[in-house]
């Protein structure tokens, strides 16, 4: 599976945007990039995920460097509720199911 | 709520024992994963059946198994447990057994070994 770089940790206010970077520098053409989140006590959530352009949703926007290489998801307007570890996967549409899931980003919002 | 049940919330028992978690998929769903999260390891995938069938296989110890039953319902079977069995156990569905469909997580099994 393809690796993925997060950073351990951020933190940020409330109210104020939220950019969350990841690296996957060998990705790979097949590979769609998926980020999911895991409030405290709570099981995963899929948040977002796409291939090449830049997609948004009722939750976050992921933005997609051109050479697909790095990709970052933003959360418009954090909330305390945001709280979570997000992580950055990739999933080949054609390969396995499975979600492989590194050590995340834990995100901290201040009040 | 992502539609995805999990029993029991908890779980405690003595080591050499076995226990049974159960997973409810999401209405419609087909495929069912199971993945344990542990504070060593982190979150990690065991195994995933799709309409019945195992589909794909993890890193799930040989003293594990599970099934999925006509009804679509999973069963996690976690045998002469160890204190490093210790963890939360998360099942998730997904509709279909292929591609890169989002996948919905259950609440988790909470597995406490003494």
């Amino acid at each position: 599976d393809a690796k993925t770089t997060q950073p351990n940790s951020m933190e940020s206010n409330e109210e104020e945007p939220v950019h969350l970077p990841c690296n996957h520098s060998t990705i790979s053409g097949t590979d769609y990039i998926h980020w999911y989140r895991q409030l405290p006590s709570q099981g995963p959530e899929y948040v977002i995920h796409g291939l090449t352009s830049n997609v948004n949703n009722r939750m976050a926007s992921l933005a997609i460097a051109e050479d697909r290489k790095s990709s970052t998801l933003i959360l418009h307007r954090a909330t305390l509720r945001d709280a979570a570890v997000y992580y950055c996967i990739l999933r080949d549409w054609g390969g396995a199911q499975k979600l492989v899931f590194g050590q995340g980003t834990r995100l901290t919002i201040n009040p | 709520d992502s539609g995805v049940t999990q029993t029991p919330k908890h779980l405690i028992t003595a080591t050499g024992q076995r226990v049974t978690l159960r997973c409810s998929p999401r209405s419609g769903d087909l495929s069912v994963y199971w993945y344990q999260q542990s504070l060593d390891q982190g979150l990690q995938f065991l195994i995933q059946y799709y309409n019945g069938e195992e589909r794909a296989k993890g890193n799930i110890l040989e003293r594990f198994s599970a099934q999925q039953f006509p009804d679509l319902h999973s069963e996690l079977n976690l045998s002469s447990l160890e204190l490093g069995d210790s963890a939360l156990y998360f099942c998730a569905s997904s509709a279909t057994g292929t591609g890169t469909n989002e996948q919905y997580f259950g609440p988790g099994t909470r597995l406490t070994v003494t």
